[in-house]
């Protein structure tokens, strides 16, 4: 059973560009968080998704920042117009569908470097 | 300031020596994880602590849940060099929101051969 996947694990963007960041949940799970981590600090949460439904949204900016969790595919991270505070590894991590506490599965991240 | 700071924010021991980080944070939670991450890499779950737990020992490490203190420690016994790695705890205060995680700054640990 393969675990989060993110891809790309790298992705270097010029001011004004869009990045597009994937992430594939493990098998089964059907939850879905993004969080974003500049250097030396904790994680951020930004984003939770389930199957086609934006659950909270809450730490997300407002502007040129979106989210989907698609029937078919993976969740994707959009960034429009990308700055360079925008720099920083993102990190997906998905939980199975069960009630109450449970673990998240943290992908490898995506580290964006906006010139 | 935030939900979720660790104490210290470094820490330089010998292998071979206990390490312990703190964690406090400032609402309800459904639950406390602890987590480590090595320099450049993702998160690796350590353990999940209830808030109706005291204590939970996994190998090597010991977590503590003081809810009246909103507080949580981390001890890991007998480092070794591999445990070099940034330790983060995270709140989870359940709901209808979903298991989002609240981070702290983390602590960073170096063991020394």
């Amino acid at each position: 059973n393969a675990g989060v996947m993110q891809n790309p694990r790298h992705l270097v963007r010029r001011r004004g560009q869009e990045a597009r960041l994937r992430c594939s949940p493990m098998k089964g799970h059907s939850h879905v968080y993004w969080y974003r981590q500049l250097p030396e600090e904790g994680l951020k949460f930004m984003v939770y998704l389930q199957k086609e439904n934006i659950i909270d949204e809450s730490g997300m900016p407002k502007e040129r920042f979106s989210a989907e969790f698609p029937k078919e595919g993976p969740s994707i991270l959009r960034i429009q117009q990308v700055v360079r505070g925008d720099s920083a590894a993102y990190f997906c991590a998905s939980s199975p569908p069960e009630q109450g506490p449970v673990e998240q599965f943290f992908g490898p991240g995506t580290r964006l470097t906006v010139l | 300031s935030q939900q979720g700071e660790e104490d210290p924010q470094a820490l330089s021991i010998q292998e071979g020596e206990n390490a312990t980080m703190n964690c406090s944070y400032k609402t309800s939670i459904n639950n406390l994880q602890w987590y480590r991450q090595n320099s450049g890499r993702g998160l690796v779950h350590l353990i999940l602590i209830r808030s109706n737990e005291r204590e939970k020992h996994s190998g090597r490490l010991r977590v503590t849940l003081d809810t009246s203190k909103k507080s949580s420690s981390l001890l890991i016994t007998a480092s070794r060099a591999a445990d070099t790695a940034s330790y983060f705890c995270a709140t989870d205060a359940g709901g209808a929101a979903g298991n989002k995680l609240t981070f702290g700054g983390g602590t960073r640990v170096l063991v020394k051969p």
